[in-house]
């Protein structure tokens, strides 16, 4: 039971440059969520799936789109990188407890 | 929507004494409340959690107190040891919306 799996674990980008970060969960949950995570901020949510086919707005979605491709995979992308976006992200999943996934470490330079 | 708000985000205390980490919240609609420990590194990992029916639990060392009507709960830590050195998360969930978390709290146990 592999849970939450986050992949690049660690990226450095251009300026500019766009990437994609995935994300897939094989325990049957229904929510999914993409986080990022900067010093003395704590968790801040960019976006998140309630169910499959659908996405929300978090509290800091500019910059980034997702697609929730499955049930089991939750995708974010950032389309045009830019330094502000150096940061810690995190996928999660739930039902009612969330399973965070090891994090990727994205440095934008 | 919701609001969690915790503190203290720095915490020391000596090995063997107690920490108590406080939140807050602002929608009584939230349900569930989680705490989450993050060490150096690694990924939030859920160490106890609450919900809204239930005003205490208890899990060896560690326990959380919900009070509805003031809108907060605690966690606190008896006993501490070097390993509880980490950051803790709390949050807030509404079901079939988000979680919302606190801005977390930075314990240090000294030996």
């Amino acid at each position: 039971n592999a849970g939450v799996t986050q992949t690049p674990k660690f990226q450095v980008l251009k300026t500019g440059q766009s990437m994609t970060l995935q994300c897939a969960q094989d325990m049957n949950h229904n929510s999914m969520y993409w986080y990022r995570q900067d010093p003395g901020m704590g968790l801040r949510l960019i976006y998140y799936s309630a169910s499959e086919g659908t996405t929300d707005k978090g509290e800091v979605p500019n910059g980034y789109n997702v697609s929730r491709l499955n049930k089991r995979e939750f995708s974010l992308r950032l389309e045009s990188a830019a330094p502000s976006q150096t940061s810690v992200y995190f996928c999660a999943s739930s039902d009612t407890e969330a399973f965070f996934g090891q994090g990727t470490r994205l440095t934008v330079v | 929507g919701e609001n969690v708000e915790q503190h203290p985000s720095t915490l020391s205390v000596q090995e063997g004494d107690s920490a108590v980490i406080k939140c807050t919240y602002s929608d009584s609609a939230s349900n569930y409340f989680p705490w989450y420990k993050q060490e150096l590194g690694k990924r939030p990992q859920l160490i106890i959690d609450i919900r809204s029916n239930v005003g205490e639990k208890k899990d060896q060392r560690i326990a959380v107190t919900l009070n509805k009507t003031a809108k907060h709960f605690s966690l606190h830590i008896t006993e501490t040891q070097p390993e509880d050195s980490a950051v803790y998360f709390c949050a807030g969930y509404i079901t079939g919306n988000q979680f919302y978390f606190g801005t977390g709290t930075s314990l240090t146990v000294i030996p």
